[in-house]
């Protein structure tokens, strides 16, 4: 199995939306709708933001959302703050009790 | 509040065993709703998932490192442990224990540790 693709950065001022990209395959993101995201503040444990493609945590903002189309998940965060920078993770089910993860990408708020 | 903590050596010489220990607090690690797994990170890349075991000790491995890994889990203990044999360089790398949902947060890890940086050198 491959690690999913991911742009290494992605940047928006505070209050606009950015959206950042995970590419699999049809094994992995087009197959299941077992998608998820996660945000990792560098030196801290990773946090859940999204699962099952477009599903919440309770406690993650409503500025977080998901979306899939094929073998591409999306993860969308809308009205940027300061406390969004950092580093996004997609990860997917990938078939007989496998996972896979994206190589992570660098969101900086302008 | 649900808490995993990783403890083990920090520096591992090549050739030799990686043993990492996960302790499970403020929840039960025989809650049949939920796997637990071993993910990590090397510098500078992106997350990898290891592997996984249920409560009642199925495991679940990554192919790629299949041939050189073992989880197991110690209910009695609340502890899920990770050995990686005949490490390299390449195994350098903080690793993290999640809890990975089964029913609710279906197949997403919604509960990580801090990390361990465990570093193969002689």
């Amino acid at each position: 199995q491959s690690a999913l693709t991911q742009p290494p950065s992605a940047s928006g001022s505070p209050g606009q939306s950015v959206t950042i990209s995970c590419t699999g395959t049809s094994s992995d993101v087009g197959g299941y709708n077992y998608v998820s995201w996660y945000q990792h503040h560098p030196g801290k444990a990773p946090r859940l933001m999204i699962y099952e493609v477009t599903k919440r945590p309770s406690g993650v903002p409503d500025r977080f959302s998901g979306s899939k189309s094929g073998n591409t998940a999306s993860l969308i965060v809308s009205g940027l703050q300061a406390e969004d920078e950092a580093d996004y993770y997609c990860s997917s089910y990938a078939g007989s009790s496998n996972w896979v993860f994206g190589g992570g990408t660098k969101l900086t708020v302008l | 509040q649900l808490q995993l903590q990783e403890s083990g050596p920090g520096l591992v010489k090549p050739s030799e065993t990686l043993s990492l220990t996960c302790t499970v607090s403020g929840g039960s690690i025989s809650n049949s709703n939920y796997y637990w797994g071993w993910i990590r990170q090397p510098p500078r890349k992106g997350l990898e998932w290891i592997g996984s075991i249920y409560y009642t000790g199925s495991t679940y491995y990554n192919p790629s490192l299949k041939s050189r890994v073992t989880i197991s889990v110690d209910t009695s203990k609340k502890q899920f442990s990770l050995k990686l044999t005949s490490v390299t360089a390449a195994d350098t790398a903080v690793y993290y224990c999640a809890r990975l949902g089964i029913t609710a947060t279906t197949y997403a890890f919604d509960f990580w540790g801090q990390g361990s940086l465990v570093t193969v050198s002689s």
